[in-house]
């Protein structure tokens, strides 16, 4: 079974421009995150979708960040403009709709930002 | 709301030594416990999971018991490698809720 497709893996940008993840989640999975992780720190989540719709937007920060699931498989996420401090690696993680007990998310390899 | 606090890295071990890396968790109902396992380079990987009171999850060799009156999900190895070298992170969620991840704790294994 193919896991978690996310691209690209590296990008280094300058502050002020725009830049754009992609995602594939696991076939099948309804559900897909998009987390953030910041050097030393945990991940933390920005979005979460069910199928097409957002179920969880409350982290991400609007002014600046837009993520879209338009046929309720891939998704992308961008930044625009960036800021020096999204530097961070940009994880995607899927998981099956079951009803009851604990949904196991799988985790895609993450995209490395780096914002100068 | 839910949160994880872990023990602060990093952490050096010789090979065979025994690890504990403690987790302690504070949420709302009945959590879903969960230790990741990044290795370097890698994505975050599932290591281990306990959905209730008393449940242990295992898995290569790595333990951890899910205490509810302590509020714990430690993580345990009897006998570490070279190859356990990773960042371990302790998470938690509630059903299809995004999952809550402490700090990290880096681990180095050496020979």
């Amino acid at each position: 079974e193919a896991g978690v497709a996310q691209s690209p893996r590296y990008k280094i940008i300058e502050k002020r421009q725009s830049v754009a993840f992609w995602c594939n989640p696991i076939s099948g999975h309804a559900t897909l995150y998009w987390y953030q992780q910041i050097l030393g720190q945990g991940p933390k989540l920005l979005i979460q979708f069910q199928n097409n719709g957002v179920v969880d937007d409350s982290q991400l920060p609007k002014d600046r960040f837009s993520a879209e699931r338009l046929k309720g498989v891939d998704s992308t996420l961008k930044i625009q403009p960036a800021k020096l401090e999204d530097s961070a690696v940009y994880l995607c993680a899927s998981s099956l709709n079951l009803a009851g007990g604990p949904r196991e998310q799988f985790f895609g390899p993450g995209t490395r930002l780096t914002v100068l | 709301g839910n949160s994880v606090t872990q023990m602060e890295g990093p952490v050096t071990l010789s090979e065979e030594a025994f690890l504990t890396i403690n987790c302690t968790y504070t949420a709302t109902g009945y959590p879903s416990l969960f230790w990741y396992v990044q290795y370097p380079g890698e994505g975050l990987q599932l290591l281990l999971k306990a959905t209730k009171a008393d449940d242990k999850g295992s898995n290569k060799g790595f333990e951890a018991t899910y205490r509810k009156e302590t509020t714990s999900f430690h993580l345990e190895k009897g006998s570490v490698q070279v190859s356990d070298s990773a960042v371990y992170f302790c998470a938690l969620n509630s059903g299809n809720t995004p999952l809550v991840f402490g700090k990290g704790t880096r681990l180095s294994v050496i020979a």
